[in-house]
């Protein structure tokens, strides 16, 4: 079946520092991915997505390449900030017209000033 | 404001108590889910509504009974629940076609207690 593994946290940064948060995987066909982020006290909300191989989705500063040779879909950050303090979901749909969504764990970010 | 609310915000109930959770959206979204959410562990998906109807139940017990009255609400109704049902329940809505999945709208969440 379709599933997704990023990697454990937590993760304490300092402000500016670089981000990357690991996700691989597995799906038959040709899925969608997808990178949700859950602030304190809120539900998750779409951070950015890709529908198909080699597709850059970005938003906020992050960004994530669909990579189909590797299975992977890292969120990268050039320079986080404290605001970016949140909890990080990785997600996968079997195709861009599935309604339904296989999420990660979650990856707890704390950025310290 | 997300497109989807969800009420109450939090909740504490004893163990021989019944409530009831409610989502409500107005994206004109046609499916509706509910999400567990326990620390350090993955979003687990109990229900799933399309088009009003039914179409996974993920193994959920019995205790937690769902109700999609039309495509714009849904309800969780709980009842002698256990301490282990504590945990942060999510709504979502989505189109259940062609955007799929990249037009889920998550609501902020009811924070249960279970004492």
């Amino acid at each position: 079946g379709n599933s997704v593994t990023q990697m454990e946290g937590p993760v304490t940064l300092s402000e500016e520092a670089f981000l990357t948060i690991n996700c691989t995987y597995t799906a038959t066909g040709y899925p969608s991915l997808f990178w949700y982020v859950q602030y304190p006290g809120e539900g998750l909300q779409l951070l950015l997505k890709a529908t198909k191989a080699d597709d850059k989705g970005s938003n906020k500063g992050f960004e994530a390449t669909y990579r189909k040779e590797t299975t992977s879909f890292h969120l990268e950050k050039g320079s986080v900030q404290v605001s970016d303090s949140a909890v990080y979901f990785c997600a996968l749909s079997a195709s861009s017209n599935d309604y339904k969504l296989s999420f990660g764990a979650g990856t707890t970010v704390t950025v310290r000033a | 404001e997300t497109g989807v609310t969800q009420t109450p915000r939090h909740l504490v109930m004893g163990m021989t108590n019944k409530k009831s959770l409610k989502c409500e959206q107005h994206l004109g979204h046609n499916a509706m889910y509910w999400y567990k959410q326990s620390a350090k562990k993955p979003l687990e998906l109990m229900f799933v509504y399309s088009l009003e109807e039914r179409v996974e139940n993920n193994s959920v017990p019995s205790r937690f009974s769902p109700e999609c009255p039309n495509s714009s609400h849904l309800f969780l109704h709980l009842h002698t629940l256990q301490p282990e049902d504590s945990a942060l329940y999510l709504c979502a809505s989505s189109q259940a076609s062609g955007q799929g999945a990249a037009s889920y709208t998550f609501g902020s969440g009811t924070r249960l207690t279970v004492v």
